[in-house]
């Protein structure tokens, strides 16, 4: 089975950074994501990670371990904006160039002011 | 722009009724979800499909049907509601070879 564990909330302050984790435990892993979920919207995509290391978009950044199974979201400069639920998903090959993804429960950030 | 959308968005029905949620996609992607989303599980899966006449059941699949006769629609059958099915579901797509899926606004549904 998969099982993919991140903090159910945390809370920061605006124009400070925040680091959410993820580690996970899975067979057949592709590789790992991050998705932003605003209240009552559906989830956009944030970032993608396949092989170790970190990938910076922006103020967004995200790492991978594979060996640990562990990942992280990094937000810095944060805005009120980036209140939201921020999901990790694990993409697991299903065969014939296929893949699902499997996601942890979220995170609910809530930046204040 | 290729985008995929839900309807309806939102449903009220009783328990014992059949309801049928549908997803159109525009983008010409081979593979559709199903998810369904509630406090304290996050996203589950549904059913998903690899192509048209190709369905699969995911993780929670009792209760729920889908067929694929072409590649823009997934539409979701609940056979005979039941409480326990209220949630928000979400339909989603990626392109063939690729994992990166796209989810579509979503559709609250509440069993009475």
């Amino acid at each position: 089975g998969q099982n993919i564990d991140q903090p159910t909330e945390m809370t920061a302050t605006e124009g400070a950074i925040v680091q959410i984790n993820c580690t996970y435990q899975t067979s057949g892993f592709n590789g790992l994501f991050w998705y932003q979920q605003h209240a009552g919207e559906a989830p956009t995509f944030l970032s993608y990670n396949v092989l170790d290391g970190l990938e910076e978009k922006g103020r967004f950044s995200s790492f991978l371990s594979r060996s640990k199974g562990y990942s992280y979201l990094l937000l810095k400069e944060l805005q009120m904006k980036d209140s939201a639920s921020y999901l990790c998903a694990v993409s697991l090959a299903s065969g014939a160039g296929s893949y699902q993804l499997t996601f942890g429960k979220g995170t609910k950030l809530s930046v204040i002011p | 722009d290729a985008e995929i959308t839900q309807s309806p968005r939102h449903k009220i029905t009783e328990t014992g009724r059949q309801v049928t949620l549908a997803c159109h996609q525009t983008w010409n992607h081979n593979n559709m979800f199903w998810y369904r989303q509630d406090l304290g599980h996050g996203l589950r899966l549904i059913h998903y499909s690899y192509g048209v006449q190709d369905t699969n059941k995911g993780e929670v699949s009792d209760g729920y049907s889908v067929s694929r006769s072409n590649t823009e629609d997934l539409p979701l059958t609940l056979e005979s509601a039941a409480s326990s099915q209220t949630s928000v579901y979400f339909c989603a797509s990626s392109d063939y070879g690729r994992d990166t899926q796209y989810f579509g606004p979503g559709t609250r549904l509440t069993v009475l």
